[in-house]
C-alpha cells in the first residue's frame, strides 16, 4: 500500500536552515508529481509546493518562493524540501503528498503523517 | 491572491444533510476537490474534479459546483463524520498553483 514517511523536523531559530524528507513506497514513485503542504498549529491547509514528476516543473507559493527549494531523488524514492531563512510564521506540520492526475491538473491524493518544524528562539 | 471562502462551521443532527460551500472566482473553469481531516489526522481525499468519489469513500458523500460556488454534501451525516473540511483547486495562471479553502468544522450532535 501507499506510504509517504517525512523525517527531518525539528526545532529551528529564526533564519536557520532545516531539510525535510519524505520516503515513499508502494506506487511507483517517479511517475507521480509530488507536494508539501503544511498546517500551522490550529489553522487550516496551505499548499507550499509542487514538483513534477521528472523534476524539470516546480512551483511554490509566494510565502516561500526564494527561501524553500523543493527536489526529489527518483532512484531513492524520495521527496525534499530545503528551508532557509526561515521564520516564526514557516511553523507548522509538513506533510508531503502523491498528487494524481485525472482530467484536469494533478491534485494531492495520498497524504503523509507530516512532521512538525517549530521556528522560535 | 486567489482565495477560496469557506464557513467556519457548520452543525447538523446525525442523519440530516450536511452542506459545506466553497466559493472562488475561477471555480467556474477550475475543478473543486475536498479533503476530510478528523482531529490529529492527516487530511483524506473524499470529492475530486467537483463531483467524483474515490474508492472507499461512503456513497453519503456528493460532490457539486455551479458557477463560482462548489459545494460538498454529505446525505445522512453520522457522527463519525465530524472533522474539519477543506476546499481546494488551482489558481487560474495556469500553472496549477494550489490554494485550499480556510477549512469548515463540521459539528454532528
Amino acid at each position: 500500500q501507499v506510504q509517504l514517511v517525512e523525517s527531518g523536523g525539528g526545532l529551528v531559530k529564526p533564519g536557520g536552515s532545516l531539510r525535510l524528507s519524505c520516503a515513499a513506497s508502494g506506487f511507483t514513485f517517479s511517475d507521480y508529481y509530488m507536494s508539501w503542504i503544511r498546517q500551522a498549529p490550529g489553522k487550516g491547509l496551505e499548499w507550499v509546493s509542487y514538483i513534477s514528476s521528472s523534476g524539470s516543473t516546480i512551483y511554490y507559493a509566494d510565502s516561500v518562493k526564494g527561501r524553500f527549494t523543493i527536489s526529489r531523488d527518483n532512484a531513492k524514492n524520495s521527496l525534499y524540501l530545503q528551508m532557509n531563512s526561515l521564520r516564526a510564521e514557516d511553523t507548522a506540520v509538513y506533510y508531503c503528498a502523491s498528487m494524481l492526475k485525472v482530467n484536469g491538473p494533478p491534485f494531492p491524493y495520498y497524504w503523509g503523517q507530516g512532521t512538525l518544524v517549530t521556528v522560535s528562539s | 491572491s486567489y482565495e477560496l471562502t469557506q464557513p467556519p462551521s457548520v452543525s447538523v443532527s446525525p442523519g440530516q444533510t450536511a452542506r459545506i460551500t466553497c466559493s472562488g472566482d475561477a471555480l467556474p473553469k477550475k475543478y473543486a476537490y475536498w479533503y476530510q481531516q478528523k482531529s490529529g489526522q492527516a487530511p483524506v481525499l473524499v470529492i475530486y474534479e467537483d463531483s467524483k468519489r474515490p474508492s472507499g469513500i461512503p456513497e453519503r458523500f456528493s460532490g457539486s459546483s455551479s458557477g463560482t460556488m462548489a459545494t460538498l454534501t454529505i446525505s445522512g451525516a453520522q457522527v463519525e463524520d465530524e472533522a474539519d473540511y477543506y476546499c481546494y483547486s488551482t489558481d487560474s495562471s495556469g500553472n496549477h498553483r494550489g490554494v485550499f479553502g480556510g477549512g469548515t468544522k463540521l459539528t454532528v450532535l
